[in-house]
C-alpha cells in the first residue's frame, strides 16, 4: 500500500468554523492533490501541490485553501466550513520519473475523510 | 475539455455471470491516461489499471480485461466469472497530457455501482 495517510478519518463541525485536512505521505513523492467525492460527481480536483510551496487550483477551489511546507504533508482547509462542503476527501500522490522512458508512477489515494457540516 | 462519462449508474448482477463496465472518454489531446479505479464498500480508491493513449493494446489480469478503443473513444472493463467481492463503485478516469502536474489531475466519470448477488 501507498504510504498516504489522512487525518482525522472522519469530522463533524458547524458552519462557519474553520477545519483543516491533513494528508501524510511516506513516499517522498513530489506531486500531491486534494479531491472530493460527492454523489454524482465522482471525484474533483481541489488544489494540486507540484513541490513545497507550490500550489495550484482544481476544478472546485473555492472556499478551500492549500499549504504544503514538506515534502510529507499537505493541508487543505476550509477557512469557514459551508454545508456544501460536505463531502469526502480524499489526498493523492504521484511522481514522475525520467529514466529510460519517463513516466509517472500510478495515482494513489489516501482512504479518505468524511467531513460533515451541520 | 476533458470529459469522462459512465453510463451505467448501477448493474446488478449474479455470481458468476460476466460483466461489462462501459466508459467513454473525450479530449482534445493526442498524449493522455485513462484510468480505472475499484472503490468497495470500505471506501477507499484501488488503482485498478492505467493505460496510456498509444497502447491500444488490450490488457488481462486474471478476471479482468480491459478494451481500449480510440476510434470509438471507449476504455471499457469488464469482468469474467464475477464475484461477491467485485461488489464495489467503479471509476474510470482520464488524464490529459503526459507527465508532471498534469498527469494527477484526473477527471473522473461518475461512478458504476456493480452489486454481484450470490
Amino acid at each position: 500500500d501507498a504510504g498516504i495517510t489522512q487525518s482525522p478519518r472522519h469530522k463533524v463541525t458547524e458552519t462557519g468554523t474553520p477545519v483543516t485536512l491533513r494528508c501524510h505521505q511516506t513516499e517522498n513523492h513530489r506531486y500531491m492533490y486534494w479531491y472530493r467525492q460527492d454523489p454524482g460527481h465522482g471525484l474533483r480536483l481541489i488544489h494540486y501541490s507540484y513541490g513545497v510551496k507550490d500550489t495550484d487550483k482544481g476544478e472546485v477551489s473555492d472556499g478551500y485553501s492549500v499549504s504544503r511546507s514538506k515534502t510529507e504533508d499537505f493541508l487543505l482547509t476550509l477557512e469557514s466550513a459551508t454545508s456544501s462542503q460536505t463531502s469526502v476527501y480524499f489526498c493523492a500522490i504521484s511522481e514522475f520519473f525520467m529514466v529510460q522512458s519517463s513516466y509517472n508512477s500510478p495515482l494513489h489515494f489516501g482512504n479518505g475523510t468524511r467531513l460533515t457540516v451541520t | 475539455a476533458q470529459k469522462v462519462t459512465q453510463a451505467q449508474t448501477e448493474i446488478s448482477v449474479v455470481e458468476k455471470e460476466d460483466v461489462t463496465l462501459d466508459c467513454v472518454y473525450e479530449t482534445r489531446d493526442t498524449t493522455y491516461y485513462l484510468f480505472w479505479y475499484k472503490q468497495p464498500p470500505s471506501g477507499e480508491l484501488v488503482f485498478l489499471i492505467r493505460r496510456n493513449s498509444f497502447d491500444e493494446q488490450n490488457e488481462i489480469s486474471g478476471r479482468y480485461s480491459w478494451n481500449f478503443q480510440k476510434s470509438t473513444s471507449s476504455f471499457n472493463f469488464t469482468i469474467t466469472a464475477s464475484q461477491v467481492v467485485d461488489s464495489a463503485v467503479y471509476f474510470c478516469a482520464l488524464s490529459e497530457n503526459a507527465g508532471g502536474t498534469s498527469y494527477g489531475k484526473l477527471t473522473f466519470g461518475q461512478g458504476t455501482i456493480l452489486t454481484v448477488h450470490p
